[in-house]
């Protein structure tokens, strides 16, 4: 059902590198968000965007940056990745309207050694 | 402190047999409440949404209820299938600001045995 698509869908790099989590959505959302998923705890919104060259933090402090160029691409940043930074990554996207329901991607767990 | 709690926090049950997922939330003003189907390595997939003025919503063999009275919802699931296992999480919304504040369960990780 989900035209939203992240790649890696698994990363794993040495501490400091510096790494771009991609997504991108075919469904013209003007809404996207990255959402961070540790096994057993909630989703953690980390950064959203209304449409073009709107980003926002989330509710979770993030080493992070992101990007919106284009309505179809989100990507994620981490500059200088660290062992911390192990985790899922969810990209979603969702309509203008208020409380839209989220379509997310399939994810990327990174590792950080 | 989270506004969103499930119980049980992971049920395993047989293949054909029924089961109820609960939810409680002290979310505040309450907008609607979405039930998230996660399969192991993939995304979350919305199953229904809530509204404030609806009590039942079916969708093929899951039913959700919601009371906001109390602030509690449930999925229940019909003669379950080794399809169903997977993680369902509960998310409300809130309609106190433009972005729609969502609130995340932690969810839980249903397994079907057959």
């Amino acid at each position: 059902e989900a035209d939203i698509y992240q790649t890696p869908r698994y990363l794993v790099i040495g501490t400091g590198k510096k790494i771009t989590l991609e997504c991108s959505q075919t469904m013209g959302h003007d809404k996207m968000y990255w959402y961070q998923q540790d096994p057993g705890m909630e989703l953690h919104l980390i950064h959203y965007s209304y449409g073009v060259n709107s980003t926002e933090k989330g509710d979770l402090s993030s080493e992070s940056t992101v990007s919106r160029i284009r309505t179809e691409h989100f990507p994620l940043t981490l500059e200088s990745a660290r062992p911390s930074h192990t985790s899922q990554y969810l990209c979603a996207s969702s309509e203008r309207q208020l409380n839209e329901k989220l379509f997310f991607g399939s994810g990327t767990q990174l590792s950080v050694l | 402190k989270n506004q969103v709690e499930q119980s049980p926090q992971s049920l395993i049950i047989l293949e054909g047999k029924n089961c109820t997922l609960q939810c409680n939330y002290t979310v505040s003003p309450f907008s609607n409440l979405r039930w998230y189907k996660q399969d192991t390595g993939r995304g979350p997939v919305s199953l229904t949404i809530m509204t404030f003025s609806e009590n039942t919503k079916s969708n093929g063999r899951y039913t959700a209820t919601l009371d906001a009275d109390t602030k509690q919802s449930s999925l229940h699931i019909t003669a379950s299938q080794l399809s169903d296992s997977a993680s369902y999480i509960c998310v409300v919304s809130d309609r106190g600001s433009t972005l729609g504040r969502l609130y995340f369960g932690r969810g839980t990780q249903l397994t079907v045995w057959p």
